[in-house]
């Protein structure tokens, strides 16, 4: 059984603060790890597909990070805003499989 | 931009009876999954589905699930006789997977309720 994990499973963080969060996955036979985010009632949403260790990947304010070997993924938030407010999700590929493995989400909550 | 859909938004029925819930992929995909959140809990894989058959399946996916594609555009999951436990939010997901790395789309989910 992969073992995905996320931390902190909550975080409110104030308005223009910057925030990380990170995620855990097995180190072995890796193949992907993907970032989405979900807002409430709506689709998750990719962010990030991440393949290489020491990948670094940006999106305007949001950026992750990647080490294979140890298994973790960081993803970082930078000068916080309201519409960031979503739980973020990471999901891992096995090599051989094509599943996604979820955690358990970081549920951000930006406060005004 | 394309989406992936899903109906109903939210469906309650009767433990015993059979759900069938529906997806439309993004056209031009060609691999189909189904995975649930149980409320709490983690979004688990339920299976996918390409070139018209299963190809991976979990361990929740017993015989009381199944999959269609019934035409070129609808994906359905179908539970036979609803347990209590199989009260979830259940998504689709549609990829073009040329590669592995390909990121999945997901739709907005249809959230089960079964009495």
């Amino acid at each position: 059984i992969l073992n995905v994990e996320q931390s902190p499973q909550s975080l409110h963080v104030q308005e223009g603060d910057s925030t990380n969060f990170t995620c855990s996955f097995p180190s072995s036979n890796f193949y992907a790890l993907h970032w989405y985010r979900w807002e409430t009632a709506k689709s998750p949403e990719a962010l990030f597909v991440m393949t290489l260790n020491g990948d670094e990947k940006k999106k305007g304010r949001i950026s992750a990070t990647l080490n294979t070997k140890e298994g973790y993924s960081y993803l970082y938030i930078k000068g916080s805003q309201p519409e960031d407010s979503a739980t973020y999700l990471c999901a891992f590929i096995n090599f051989g499989n094509e599943k996604l493995t979820f955690g358990t989400g970081t549920r951000l909550t930006i406060i005004p | 931009e394309p989406e992936v859909t899903q109906t109903p938004s939210h469906q309650v029925t009767q433990m015993g009876q059979e759900v069938i819930l529906r997806c439309v992929p993004i056209s031009n995909h060609l691999y189909f999954y189904w995975y649930r959140q149980i409320l709490g809990q983690k979004v688990e894989f339920l299976v996918s589905f390409y070139n018209n058959e299963i190809s991976e399946k979990s361990e929740i996916f017993d015989d009381q699930f199944s999959v269609e594609r019934p035409d070129g555009s609808n994906f359905t999951l179908k539970i036979r006789s609803t347990k209590l436990e199989d009260s979830a939010m259940y998504f689709c997901a549609s990829t073009t997977r040329e590669d592995l790395v390909d990121e999945q789309f997901f739709g907005p989910g249809t959230r089960l309720t079964v009495l």
